[in-house]
């Protein structure tokens, strides 16, 4: 079975600053890779999402990751975060065989800081 | 378009109560899905259905059942609910099961209390 590993439960960070959110998984077959955005007291939002081709993927709101397959890593970067960021992040992974639903990380807490 | 609809927003039960959570979706989805979210865990699989008519297990299904209705619908029944179930309920859809060319779409969630 599959797993997703978000290593940071909380990530503080300053306005317009860098900021790195991890993501691992675990699977002994091709995967597909997402990130996901939930606002508070909201649904969660597809921010980007890797399928196959580039390892380099971006997605909305200046987002983007990579995909390492040698390290099983999706990580997500932005090169500058708004207040507005300020969101819980969630990275999620699908099998291409069986049973194709979503398995979650537990969630990645980020805070922007003006 | 709306999306991916659910009813209702809130609900608080108490022990023992029933109800059941409704799904819909617009877009003309042959998937579903119904997920819980705890604090700390992320978001896990209550069941889901590949297409109209078939419904399967997914990680946590214990206590509920659910129903697909027509194509657009996909409820979620707790018959005897337990406060473990207070939770984030959310209901989802793709085109198919997800693969390479398409993904999930969330409705906004229903907030369940059990005391």
């Amino acid at each position: 079975a599959q797993s997703v590993t978000q290593l940071d439960s909380q990530v503080p960070v300053f306005e317009e600053a860098p900021v790195e959110l991890r993501c691992n998984y675990s699977s002994s077959v091709s995967v597909y890779l997402f990130w996901y955005v939930q606002y508070p007291n909201q649904g969660l939002q597809l921010l980007l999402k890797y399928l196959s081709g580039s390892t380099l993927v971006k997605g909305i709101n200046g987002f983007e990751a990579e995909f390492n397959k040698s390290q099983t890593s999706f990580h997500l970067r932005k090169p500058s975060v708004h207040i507005s960021d300020t969101a819980e992040y969630f990275c999620a992974v699908s099998l291409d065989t069986g049973r194709r639903a979503l398995t979650f990380g537990s969630g990645t807490r980020l805070q922007v800081q003006p | 378009n709306a999306g991916v609809t659910q009813t209702p927003k809130f609900q608080v039960l108490k022990t023992g109560q029933s109800m059941t959570l409704q799904c819909a979706q617009d877009m003309n989805h042959n998937s579903m899905y119904w997920y819980r979210q705890d604090p700390g865990m992320g978001l896990r699989l209550i069941y889901y259905s590949a297409s109209e008519g078939t419904t399967d297990k997914g990680e946590v299904p214990n206590g509920y059942n659910v129903s697909r209705l027509n194509k657009r619908e996909f409820s979620l029944r707790l018959e005897s609910a337990a406060p473990s179930q207070t939770s984030v309920y959310f209901c989802a859809s793709s085109e198919e099961l997800i693969n390479a060319y398409n993904e999930q779409f969330f409705g906004p969630g229903t907030r369940l209390t059990v005391l």
